[in-house]
C-alpha cells in the first residue's frame, strides 16, 4: 500500500492570487502520478497524469510538476477564481490507485 | 458511450441487510475500482479488479465483496450492512496502456445504513 501525504489539508485563498500544494509519495517502485479535482456532491474529475521524472503539465491556470527521485509532485494554480473551490486529490499508483487525503481549497471574495 | 454508470443512486438499508451495489463500464477499460468516501479521508480503496476473473483488496475490504465475470461489469456486495458502512461509494475504471491512463470515476451511489 503506498503512502500518500497532501499538504496542507486546507487552504484558503484570495480571489486572484496564486497558490500551489504538495503531494508526497514514497520514491520507490514509482510508476505513475494522478491528479483530480473533486467538487462537493460530484465524481472526481481527472486533471493529469504524470509518469517522468521532471515531467510538467498544464491546464488552463493550473499546472503541476513532478520529482519522481524525491517523491513529490507540485500543484501550481495561478490567479485563483471562485470555480476553483474544491479537493484536490493525488493519486500514485501501480495496479492500485490510492488517494491522499486532499487538499481543501477555498477561494475568498 | 454511457461512461461508468452506478445503481442505484441511493439506498437506506438497516442493520444486517444485504444488497449489491452495481458498477458498468461501456469503455473496455480492463481496471476497475471501488472507493467509499469517508468525511475527512478522502476516499478509501475497497477493491480492485485488473481484468475479468481477478480481484483484489484494497485498503478497506472488510465487510464487502466483489466479482469480476465479465469486463464491463464489477458489482460490490455488502453481506450483512453495519452502521460503519454508512458513505457515498464511487465506481471507476481505466484502462492500462504504458505511461499510466486516466481514471473515470462513475456518479456514486450514497449509501445510508441505519
Amino acid at each position: 500500500i503506498l503512502n500518500v501525504e497532501q499538504s496542507p489539508q486546507s487552504l484558503h485563498v484570495q480571489e486572484g492570487d496564486s497558490t500551489n500544494f504538495t503531494c508526497s509519495f514514497p520514491s520507490s517502485n514509482f510508476y505513475a502520478l494522478h491528479w483530480y479535482r473533486w467538487e462537493t456532491a460530484k465524481s472526481p474529475e481527472a486533471l493529469f497524469v504524470m509518469t517522468l521524472n521532471g515531467d510538467e503539465k498544464k491546464k488552463g491556470r493550473i499546472s503541476a510538476t513532478l520529482n519522481t527521485k524525491e517523491g513529490y509532485s507540485y500543484l501550481y494554480i495561478k490567479g485563483s477564481q471562485p470555480e476553483d473551490s474544491a479537493t484536490y486529490l493525488c493519486a500514485p499508483h501501480d495496479d492500485k490507485i490510492i488517494f491522499g487525503k486532499g487538499t481543501r481549497l477555498h477561494i475568498l471574495p | 458511450n454511457a461512461g461508468v454508470t452506478q445503481t442505484p443512486k441511493f439506498r437506506i438499508l438497516k442493520i444486517g441487510q444485504s444488497m449489491t451495489l452495481q458498477c458498468t463500464q461501456d469503455m473496455n477499460h480492463n481496471y476497475m475500482y471501488w472507493y467509499r468516501q469517508d468525511p475527512g479521508m478522502g476516499l478509501k480503496l475497497i477493491y480492485y479488479s485488473v481484468g475479468a476473473g481477478i480481484t483484489d483488496k484494497g485498503e478497506v475490504p472488510n465487510g464487502y465483496n466483489v466479482s469480476r465475470s465479465t469486463t464491463e461489469d464489477f458489482p460490490l456486495r455488502l453481506e450483512l450492512a453495519a452502521p460503519s458502512q454508512t458513505s457515498v461509494y464511487f465506481c471507476a475504471s481505466r484502462i492500462r496502456l504504458a505511461g499510466g491512463n486516466t481514471q473515470y470515476f462513475g456518479p456514486g451511489t450514497r449509501l445510508t445504513v441505519l
